[in-house]
């Protein structure tokens, strides 16, 4: 089983719509959680963290279920410049051995139409 | 402020030839980081370093593998020698070490193709 799982996609939405996508990860101990995006050719960037009591930053809204390890991010009003990979990425900091590292899903491609 | 910088951008080189890949991280991140990104197995961690000490290789695929960090504001990664294979997009990424939250900055990548 691979510790971050995402679904591929691609989520194709026209624009104003509401998307959602799923992440889970394997390791109980995991401490804390990211979104980062990435465009295509570019490097991954930070979208939000994700906090254990739900976060929201715009038209984003980020939820964390760590009894279930379920991770979801939430696009409200999708734009065009939404169209992206997300990346849901999970750290084992203070863990022993785990320090800084960071294990990234493979991704959820998202595509906003006209 | 000046971001991760990576040098070269593209690179292309002929199976058997070494490659070396350089990385700048942003000044005063302690913690740096390889990655590889390919289609089929996504972004992973080759290896990190905190303070210039290597930390966790396992992500390494194999001994022609290898990297450095001399100092806080440069590191390397050495394949030699490069197989078809190897081609992928390799990312450095620098952080402050002590917080759970804080954030990698990436670079812009290499793109490696061997031939």
């Amino acid at each position: 089983r691979k510790e971050v799982e995402q679904d591929p996609g691609p989520f194709n939405v026209p624009e104003g719509a509401t998307v959602a996508f799923n992440c889970t990860y394997s390791n109980s101990a995991s401490q804390s959680f990211f979104w980062y995006r990435q465009d295509c050719r570019k490097e991954p960037k930070l979208l939000m963290s994700v906090y254990s009591s739900g976060n929201e930053d715009g038209r984003f809204t980020a939820q964390l279920n760590r009894a279930s390890q379920y991770i979801s991010l939430l696009i409200r009003d999708s734009k065009l410049s939404d169209s992206a990979t997300y990346l849901c990425v999970v750290n084992m900091f203070g863990v022993t051995g785990g320090g800084n590292k960071l294990t990234f899903g493979t991704g959820t491609q998202l595509k906003v139409e006209l | 402020d000046a971001g991760v910088i990576q040098s070269p951008r593209h690179e292309v080189t002929e199976m058997g030839q070494e490659v070396t890949l350089r990385c700048k991280p942003i000044s005063g991140h302690n913690s740096l980081f390889w990655y590889r990104q390919t289609m089929m197995r996504g972004l992973e961690l080759l290896i990190y370093f905190n303070n210039n000490v290597p930390i966790d290789d396992s992500g390494m695929p194999e001994d022609r593998f290898s990297a450095k960090m001399p100092n806080a504001s440069f590191s390397t990664l050495k394949i030699q020698p490069s197989e078809p294979r190897d081609s992928a997009v390799y990312f450095c990424a620098s952080t402050a070490l002590g917080l759970a939250y804080n954030e990698q900055f990436f670079g812009p990548g290499t793109r490696l193709t061997v031939l």
